[in-house]
């Protein structure tokens, strides 16, 4: 059975840096993409970008090109979403999502989930 | 960049009744359509992709259709784990993957 267990609640001062992660477990190819999706409490979702397991290949949604780092390390497959000077507008959840394969553009497997809250 | 609306905002549904959602894209989509259902403090599950095709273990109650940028999701004899958020998703082309602002099926 794929999952994926995402790190613990944070919460931050504006200015700081913050490294979230995101672990699989349940599978064994590195053929698969692995998104990270924003939703502040109430309301819809938002793509952060994404990341190709085989080569690291990355892509960010523009609002956040810039502002956010992913990484992924497929030997021990974690996902990583990264800032490195967080804003109180970046208060949401965040959610890793894995894709089927390479060619699946949609993804069926989700992490439950990291609160970030950012507060002076 | 895409905007994806959907319609109603919230329905009111019994149980056992048929609710048909809608989502339409601001230009052609094809069929690069996904359907997500969330529940409150739970990640998005993938319903549909492809604009019709069901993810592995949704149950047959729930069909997708449509294309270009009219898209439906019709959930048949809603069950009471059935009520929830569901939002549609296109992946037509990137940068650019969006979201509807969903459709909250509460019970009547």
């Amino acid at each position: 059975e794929v999952q994926l267990v995402q790190s613990g609640a944070e919460v931050k001062k504006p200015g700081e840096s913050l490294k979230i992660s995101c672990k699989g477990s349940g599978y064994s190819s590195s053929n698969y993409w692995i998104g990270w999706a924003r939703q502040i409490p109430g309301k819809s979702l938002e793509w952060v970008g994404m990341i190709y397991a085989g080569d690291s290949e990355t892509r960010y949604s523009p609002s956040f090109q810039g502002q956010v780092t992913i990484s992924v390390d497929k030997s021990i497959k974690i996902a990583y979403l990264q800032w490195y000077s967080l804003r109180a507008s970046d208060t949401a959840i965040y959610f890793c999502a894995k894709s089927q394969d390479s060619n699946s553009l949609y993804y069926h497997y989700w992490g439950q989930g990291t609160l970030v809250t950012v507060s002076s | 960049e895409i905007v994806m609306m959907q319609s109603p905002a919230t329905v009111s549904v019994s149980p056992g009744e048929t609710v048909t959602l809608s989502c339409r894209a601001s230009q052609s989509i094809s069929t690069s359509l996904a359907w997500y259902q969330q529940k409150p403090g739970q990640a998005p599950r993938l319903l549909i992709y492809t604009e019709s095709t069901r993810a592995t273990g949704v149950p047959s109650r729930f069909r997708g259709s449509g294309s270009g940028t009219e898209f439906t999701l019709t959930i048949n004899s809603l069950q009471s784990e059935d009520f929830a958020t569901y939002y549609c998703q296109h992946y037509y082309e990137w940068p650019g993957w969006t979201f509807g602002q969903g459709t909250k099926v509460e019970v009547k």
